[in-house]
């Protein structure tokens, strides 16, 4: 079954860290570029990072820019998404979510997404 | 970067109503727009790509147009369960979102 099944959420205090995690299946991972977007509680969509399908070129929001690193592990068919000094404003349900190109043919529309993993930054 | 505006942001309407959504984008952009369908509590469902392409598995009733720098997804005849919030998107921007209720 073609799925992405992301984790990880939880309730984390200001100023700390929380990694998420997007495990795939049913499709060759390794092949395809992938993004995490978000969706802040009653709003909309906002893109935050990409990764090549390679892993040798990742882009970020500015919002996120310097504090949110993403990778990629092709051995175990996972995304993750490691979140330093977090921020009340990145409170969200956080979708990992597959390029619609593979290979080096980058499309930044979204074919494949997980169901949401909801990260909570309060005190 | 390129700013997306959608309208409207709440749309009222009838099953069986033809309707139409808009998005604007800030500056000229190729055919790169693509629209998604999200329900409360799920993931968007991607709809159309590169402007008119209709995602495989998407009833005939979605279509996307364009012209200029404005983008249009029309629903030719509303369903049940069309009542859904509609998003564009290009490359990095989404637009702000259609709320789409009875």
């Amino acid at each position: 079954q073609v799925q992405l099944v992301d984790s990880g959420g939880g309730v984390v205090q200001p100023g700390r860290s929380l990694r998420l995690s997007c495990a795939a299946s049913g499709f060759t991972f390794s092949s395809y570029a992938m993004h995490w977007v978000r969706q802040a509680p009653g709003k909309g969509l906002e893109w935050v990072t990409l990764i090549s399908y390679d892993g040798n070129n990742k882009h970020y929001a500015d919002s996120v820019k310097g504090r949110f690193t993403i990778s990629r592990d092709d051995s175990k068919n996972t995304l993750y998404l490691q979140m330093n000094s977090l921020r009340a404003e990145d409170t969200a349900v956080y979708y990992c979510a597959r390029d619609a190109a593979t290979g080096q043919h980058l499309q930044m529309y979204f074919d494949l997404w997980g169901r949401g993993t909801l990260v909570t930054v309060s005190s | 970067d390129i700013q997306m505006t959608q309208s409207p942001s709440t749309l009222s309407a009838s099953v069986g109503d033809r309707v139409t959504i808009t998005c604007r984008a800030s500056q000229s952009i190729n055919k790169w727009l693509a629209w998604y369908q999200q329900k409360p509590g799920k993931a968007p469902k991607l709809l159309i790509y590169k402007t008119s392409s209709l995602e495989s598995g998407v009833p005939s009733r979605f279509s996307g147009s364009e012209s200029g720098t404005e983008f249009t997804l029309t629903i030719s005849s509303l369903q049940p369960d069309d009542f859904a919030t509609y998003y564009c998107q290009q490359f990095n921007a989404f637009g702000q979102g259609t709320k789409v209720e009875i």
